[in-house]
This record gives structure tokens, C-alpha cells and sequence, in this order.
């Protein structure tokens, strides 16, 4: 039982580049989740899903895309990288009740140059 | 708009010396209310949870939280700290439970032996 599993760890793109940071589950949970974390702003949604097929904006939703073919996988696109989306990205999953426990990966530190 | 500020950004304390991280939300109803800490370059691992019932609550490592609803806050607190304990804090609202949680900006602590 792995949890949370994100991929890349850590990356680095130039600026226009797109790429797709990696999450899985193993838990067969509903609720998934991506936040970014910047320094001194603490974690911020951009995109959620309640189940597969279904996906929603977060807070901070631009120049990201998602979706959720599968319980399992709940990629994070980014379309044209720019420098403002360097962050560190972190992925959650949740069972789907308001009683139980928000799951983290590890997260995965994006640089834009 | 729902919001939460941690007023401390840094916090230093020595070990053994008590603790109180504070933790102030905007929110227009009693709100799902959590506390996280994550230590360097690991995700986020959750300490404590307030949903109903008593106001004060236990948490792992020793930890406990006391929801305020007059002050609106939200309180973390340890009587004696470890210098395992070492870490950045977020305490964080959930509009209905774990999903779409809104993250203070975060309190690192460091701790002196």
C-alpha cells in the first residue's frame, strides 16, 4: 500500500515548455486533490475531483488543466509554464467522508526558468 | 471570504518550554478546523482535527488545539516541546471537511536545545 504517490520529485522547465506532474492512489479514495505551496502563502487548491469523471476549479485554477479517467490517477497539466508556477506542488486524496483523513504525497518542487 | 492567518511566521523556543501556535480563520459558520505540520522537504502529515463536540482536542505527538468560537480561533499547543518538533505549521479550514481545505500561510518552528 503505497498511498500517495507523486511524480517527478523535482523538475525543471523553461519557460513555455508543458508537462504533467504525476498522482496516483492506491486507496480507493473519491476526493482527490492539488494544491501548490509558495513561500509565505501556505497551500493553495487548484484543481479537485469528487470521482472519476468529475473535476472542479480550485482557487488558483490558471494555466492548469486536469482530469480523472480512473479513481486511481489525477494528473496536473501545465499548458505553457511560466515563471510563476514555480512551486512546490502537492497532491491529496481523501475517502470521500467528512470524518476521516486528508492523504499527502510527498510533493513535487517545479522550477520555471 | 474564507480565510485563515497564522499571525507568527517564525517561532523560537527552547526545548522543553510550552508551545501555543496561533491560528485565526474567517469563516461564516463553524468550520472544519485542522491542524498540519510538515517537516523539511516532506508532505503534510495531519495533527489534529476539530469538527463538533468538545472544544478542545487531542492530537498525535503530544499535541492539542482549542477551538474558540468567540476569538474565532483555533490554537495549537504542546506543554513541552522536542526538538523533533522542529517543522512548519498550517492550520487550515475545510468548508466541508477534508476537501477544498484553505491553508494559513504557515509557522515554522525552530527549537533550541
Amino acid at each position: 500500500n503505497a498511498g500517495v504517490t507523486q511524480t517527478p520529485k523535482f523538475q525543471v522547465l523553461k519557460t513555455g515548455q508543458s508537462m504533467t506532474l504525476q498522482c496516483a492512489q492506491d486507496m480507493n479514495h473519491e476526493y482527490m486533490s492539488w494544491y501548490r505551496q509558495d513561500p509565505g502563502m501556505g497551500l493553495r487548491l487548484i484543481h479537485y475531483s469528487v470521482g472519476a469523471g468529475i473535476t472542479d476549479q480550485g482557487e488558483v485554477p490558471n494555466g492548469y488543466n486536469v482530469s480523472r479517467s480512473t479513481t486511481e490517477d489525477f494528473p496536473l497539466r501545465l499548458l505553457s509554464a511560466a515563471p510563476s508556477q514555480t512551486s512546490v506542488y502537492f497532491c491529496a486524496s481523501i475517502p470521500g467522508q467528512q470524518n476521516t483523513e486528508a492523504f499527502f504525497g510527498q510533493g513535487t518542487r517545479l522550477t520555471v526558468v | 471570504a474564507q480565510s485563515v492567518t497564522q499571525p507568527d511566521i517564525h517561532i523560537t523556543v527552547s526545548e522543553g518550554a510550552s508551545l501555543e501556535l496561533r491560528c485565526n480563520y474567517s469563516y461564516g459558520a463553524t468550520p472544519y478546523l485542522f491542524w498540519y505540520v510538515q517537516s523539511p522537504g516532506q508532505g503534510l502529515q495531519l495533527l489534529l482535527k476539530y469538527f463538533s463536540g468538545d472544544t478542545l482536542v487531542q492530537g498525535i505527538k503530544g499535541f492539542e488545539a482549542e477551538f474558540k468560537r468567540s476569538q474565532s480561533s483555533f490554537n495549537l499547543r504542546k506543554p513541552s516541546v522536542h526538538w523533533s518538533d522542529a517543522a512548519e505549521y498550517f492550520c487550515a479550514v475545510g468548508p466541508s471537511g477534508y476537501n477544498k481545505l484553505i491553508f494559513g500561510a504557515g509557522t515554522r518552528l525552530a527549537v533550541h536545545p
